[in-house]
């Protein structure tokens, strides 16, 4: 059965840094979206993207993040800058197609611990 | 802003009963719900969703009730099983004809089958 893969599962990084987190959406699925887990809190939605741009984002998605869809099978989540508070469990999903009643996806994660 | 709510942390049930999982939502544009499971270490996999048209969804030994005048959905499964010991996030989604659609989480009720 086709799945979402995430690469690294887990990323420690220094404060400051910058990290790129990878995802290979299902190949046929054209809209992807990350979303991030804090520990003990809940899912939250990052953004969202489609044909080569953000179609929908969040408060938290500010200009320390970027997406990109570098080729036609990775989609990568970059944050520049890294804080503490980003880490988390970072998730990747994507559906066929971006309607509201499509079945998202999701991916295993990568943890991201930034000291 | 805690949109949908999962009030109760942790569920334990024994082997052969029914388990319910209680969701609340405060957002009355949502249309759309879902439930997924999430075992350690992977994603979160979809399990059943609903649309406000319907109230009640039934696949399998699951079955997700809709109560859109109290914002409530549950989901019943029975009987329980031991593999079914996850942790179970509700997520609601507003109505979006043809964009990335963001998901809106719960923070997640773990449930734990004793066999």
């Amino acid at each position: 059965e086709p799945e979402v893969t995430q690469t690294p599962s887990h990323q420690v990084t220094q404060m400051g840094q910058e990290v790129i987190l990878r995802c290979v959406p299902i190949s046929n699925h054209l809209y992807f979206y990350w979303y991030r887990q804090i520990l003990g809190q809940k899912v939250e939605f990052l953004v969202s993207f489609y044909n080569n741009e953000i179609s929908e984002k969040s408060e938290i998605f500010d200009d320390q993040f970027s997406v990109e869809r570098p080729d036609g099978s990775n989609f990568t989540l970059k944050i520049r800058s890294t804080k503490l508070e980003d880490s988390a469990m970072y998730f990747c999903a994507s559906t066929e197609q971006g309607g509201w009643i499509d079945t998202q996806y999701f991916g295993p994660g990568t943890r991201l611990t930034v000291l | 802003d805690q949109q949908v709510k999962q009030n109760s942390p942790s569920l334990s049930v024994q082997e052969g009963r029914i388990s319910i999982l209680n969701c609340d939502y405060t957002n009355s544009m949502f249309d759309y719900f879902l439930w997924y499971k999430k075992y350690p270490a992977e994603g979160p996999t979809f399990l059943i969703s609903i649309s406000s048209i319907k109230d009640k969804n039934e696949d399998g030994r699951f079955t997700v009730f809709l109560n859109k005048s109290a914002k409530h959905l549950s989901l019943h499964i029975v009987p329980s099983q031991p593999g079914d010991s996850a942790v179970y996030f509700c997520a609601a989604s507003p109505y979006s004809s043809n964009t990335g659609n963001q998901f809106y989480f719960g923070t997640g009720t773990s449930l734990t089958v004793i066999p």
